[in-house]
């Protein structure tokens, strides 16, 4: 069956990097792209962008860009997000999914916490 | 920017009523492309509707959505007890994917 399995809880200090890794099984990894959706604690899901895993050629939504990455190695069929310079409100569960809408497909990983404090 | 205002905020209901949400776009959908998740505390989201209605495998029927160009309806016919959740739309198709707020549905 499809599993994402994403890498454990981070704890960080402001201006650290964190790089949360995605590992997808049971299905053709680079036939769907891999989307990152971030959740601050006791708020709403916020997309953050996406990846196509057939060329690796990302795409970020607003307030996204810069310090954000998102990677693949397709050779071990895992999405990568690493945050650069670490800020406070950083500190969110972030998830990877498996997306293909237009075909009803969305599978998503268990989620990594991340928290930032000094 | 493109915004997705989900209402209301919390919907308190009792098991076997019925339950509407509404998820309303700054700027008409394009092809209708508009999906609707549900997430339990501590869980991820799980899609339930796409294509504004098309029901995902192992989505309930109870479960439907409606809908087009602005204005978009997720209806739960009769709540069962696993159904108070924190429902989602999204619109997708042309980037960014951007989500609503949320609605919270409630045990009353």
């Amino acid at each position: 069956q499809v599993r994402l399995v994403q890498s454990g809880s981070e704890l960080k200090k402001p201006g650290a990097s964190v790089k949360v890794s995605c590992k997808a099984s049971g299905y053709t990894f680079n036939k769907y792209a891999i989307n990152w959706v971030r959740q601050a604690p006791g708020q709403g899901l916020e997309w953050m962008g996406w990846i196509n895993t057939n060329t690796g050629n990302p795409g970020y939504a607003q307030g996204f860009t810069g310090r954000f990455v998102f990677s693949v190695d397709t050779s071990v069929s895992t999405a990568y997000l690493q945050i650069n310079s670490l800020k406070a409100d950083d500190s969110a569960v972030y998830f990877c999914a498996r997306e293909d809408l237009w075909a009803g497909t969305f599978d998503s990983g268990q989620g990594t916490l991340v928290s930032v404090s000094s | 920017e493109f915004v997705l205002t989900q209402s209301p905020g919390t919907l308190s209901l009792s098991p076997g009523e019925r339950a509407t949400l509404s998820c309303r776009a700054s700027q008409s959908v394009i092809s209708n492309y508009v999906a609707w998740y549900q997430q339990k505390a501590g869980q991820a989201p799980r899609l339930l509707i796409y294509g504004a209605s098309s029901r995902t495998t192992g989505t309930p029927d109870r479960f439907s959505g409606s809908g087009s160009g602005t204005d978009f309806t997720l209806t739960i016919s009769r709540l069962e007890p696993e159904d108070f959740a924190v429902y989602y739309c999204q619109k997708y198709g042309r980037s960014p994917y951007t989500f609503g707020q949320g609605t919270n549905v409630e045990i009353k």
